[in-house]
């Protein structure tokens, strides 16, 4: 059974903090990384893809990806309010074309 | 045009109708999906079409019958369902099946 485990949470941070969320993954070939946030009743939403080991930027947030771990992580720096949401780690199985394996995501509660 | 619409937003049905609902994308997206959401569950994967052809049936029960008419619409029909149906559905797209994923709002179904 392939699997990706998040630590479920909910992480408490303060506003300015840096949150970081980590996941691992069972599935030695699986290629393609992703992160999704979503909101209380909302729909999942991309902010980040990593498909190579290293850390990649785009604003606040940043993903790191050890794949001899299997280790994918979030780091979202000058946590914010509106950043308070769950946090779903998701992978692509090696095994069946690219469909995604989710975790069960970690709810993010940034502290005014 | 860089979303994913899907329609209606609600909808509730007695366990005699029969619904369907509808996605759509103009992205040019070549794969498309339709998922099921169980609250504060990961979502899981039900139907994907590649190419406009059905790649993967993960055992979904057959009162739920998918239909893509176009590379740009997906339509889940709906017949005969259970209470334990009810759920949020949402729909998926991406350029390629090993691509990134882009959700829908999704369609809120609560089953009488």
């Amino acid at each position: 059974q392939k699997e990706v485990e998040q630590n479920s949470g909910p992480l408490s941070v303060p506003e300015g903090a840096i949150a970081s969320l980590n996941c691992t993954y069972s599935d030695r070939v699986s290629q393609s990384f992703f992160w999704y946030r979503q909101y209380s009743g909302k729909s999942p939403e991309l902010i980040m893809s990593i498909y190579s080991n290293g850390d990649k930027e785009d604003g606040r947030f940043t993903a790191q990806l050890n794949k001899a771990s299997q280790y994918v992580s979030l780091l979202i720096r000058d946590s914010q309010p509106s950043d308070s949401a769950t946090y779903l780690c998701a992978v692509t199985d090696g095994g069946s074309q690219g469909n995604l394996i989710f975790g069960k995501g970690t709810k993010l509660s940034v502290k005014p | 045009d860089t979303e994913v619409t899907q329609t209606p937003k609600h909808l509730v049905m007695g366990m005699t109708n029969k619904k369907s609902l509808k996605c759509e994308q103009h992205m040019g997206h070549r794969a498309m999906y339709w998922y099921k959401q169980k609250a504060k569950k990961p979502p899981e994967l039900m139907f994907v079409y590649s190419y406009e052809k059905l790649s993967i049936n993960e055992s979904v029960p057959s009162r739920f019958s998918p239909e893509c008419p176009n590379s740009s619409l997906l339509n889940l029909h709906l017949h005969a369902l259970q209470p334990e149906d009810s759920a949020l559905y949402l729909c998926a797209s991406s350029r390629t099946r090993s691509d990134e994923q882009f959700f829908g709002p999704g369609t809120r179904l609560t089953v009488l």
